[in-house]
C-alpha cells in the first residue's frame, strides 16, 4: 500500500510565487489534515477535511487555501509564498475520530 | 483554541535511565495520542487514551491519560539508543472541534549509549 502520497518533496519558491501541493491517500479515510512543522514548533494544523466536501480552519490557515477534491486526494495551496512559509509541510488522514492519523513522508518548501 | 503544552522541550539522558515527559491542557478532550517522529520522517502512532484514568503499556512504555481528561503522560522504562526521536502529543477537542487534531510541539528525546 502507498498510504498517504505527497508531492512535490522538495521545492524553492520566490516570493509571491503560487503553488499547490498534492496530497492522497488510498486507504478509504475520512478525514484528511494539512500541517507545517517548524523547529521547535511541533505540527500545527492548516486546515482540516472532517470528510468529503467539507473542509475547516486549523490553527494557522491564513495565507493558504485548500480544496477536498474527492475522498482520496486534499491540495494545499499558496496563493503569494512569502518568507515565513517556508517549512516542511505533512499530510495526514484518519479513518475515524479516534483513528491513527497516517502521515506522508513531507514537503520540504522554501521560500526566498 | 485548544493548546497542548508538552515538557520537557529537551532530554538528553544515559541508557538504562528511565524518564517521564508530559502533555498538559486547560481543555478537556476526548481522545490523545502519542506520537513519535523520526528525522525526515513523519509522525508514526505509538498510543490512543480515549478513557479518563486510562493507563496503558507498549513493553517499556506507560502511557497514563488523566481523569479530567486534559493530561497525559508517558514514562519509559531503561531507555535505550532507538527510543530516541521527538515525541509527540496530539488531541482532539469535543463538541464544534469534532475531528480537529492538534499537537504539542514536541519533546526531543536523546538516549546516549
Amino acid at each position: 500500500n502507498a498510504g498517504v502520497t505527497q508531492t512535490p518533496k522538495f521545492q524553492v519558491l520566490k516570493t509571491g510565487q503560487s503553488m499547490t501541493l498534492q496530497c492522497a491517500q488510498d486507504m478509504n479515510h475520512n478525514s484528511m489534515y494539512w500541517y507545517r512543522q517548524d523547529p521547535g514548533m511541533g505540527l500545527r494544523l492548516i486546515y482540516y477535511s472532517a470528510s468529503e466536501g467539507t473542509t475547516d480552519k486549523g490553527e494557522v490557515p491564513n495565507g493558504y487555501n485548500v480544496s477536498r477534491l474527492n475522498k482520496r486526494e486534499f491540495s494545499l495551496r499558496l496563493e503569494s509564498a512569502a518568507p515565513s512559509q517556508t517549512s516542511v509541510y505533512f499530510c495526514a488522514s484518519r479513518v475515524s475520530r479516534t483513528g491513527e492519523a497516517f502521515f506522508g513522508q513531507g514537503t520540504r518548501l522554501t521560500v526566498v | 483554541t485548544q493548546l497542548l503544552e508538552q515538557s520537557p522541550q529537551f532530554l538528553s539522558i544515559q541508557e538504562g535511565e528511565n524518564l517521564t515527559v508530559y502533555c498538559n491542557s486547560s481543555s478537556v478532550f476526548s481522545s490523545l495520542q502519542w506520537y513519535r517522529q523520526e528525522p525526515g520522517e513523519g509522525p508514526v502512532l505509538l498510543v490512543t487514551v480515549v478513557t479518563g484514568g486510562e493507563v496503558k503499556k507498549l513493553k517499556r512504555l506507560t502511557f497514563q491519560f488523566g481523569d479530567a481528561r486534559k493530561d497525559s503522560s508517558l514514562h519509559i522504562t531503561a531507555a535505550q539508543p532507538g527510543d530516541t526521536g521527538l515525541y509527540l502529543c496530539a488531541g482532539e477537542g469535543s463538541g464544534g472541534s469534532n475531528y480537529k487534531l492538534t499537537f504539542g510541539k514536541g519533546t526531543l528525546l536523546t538516549v546516549n549509549p
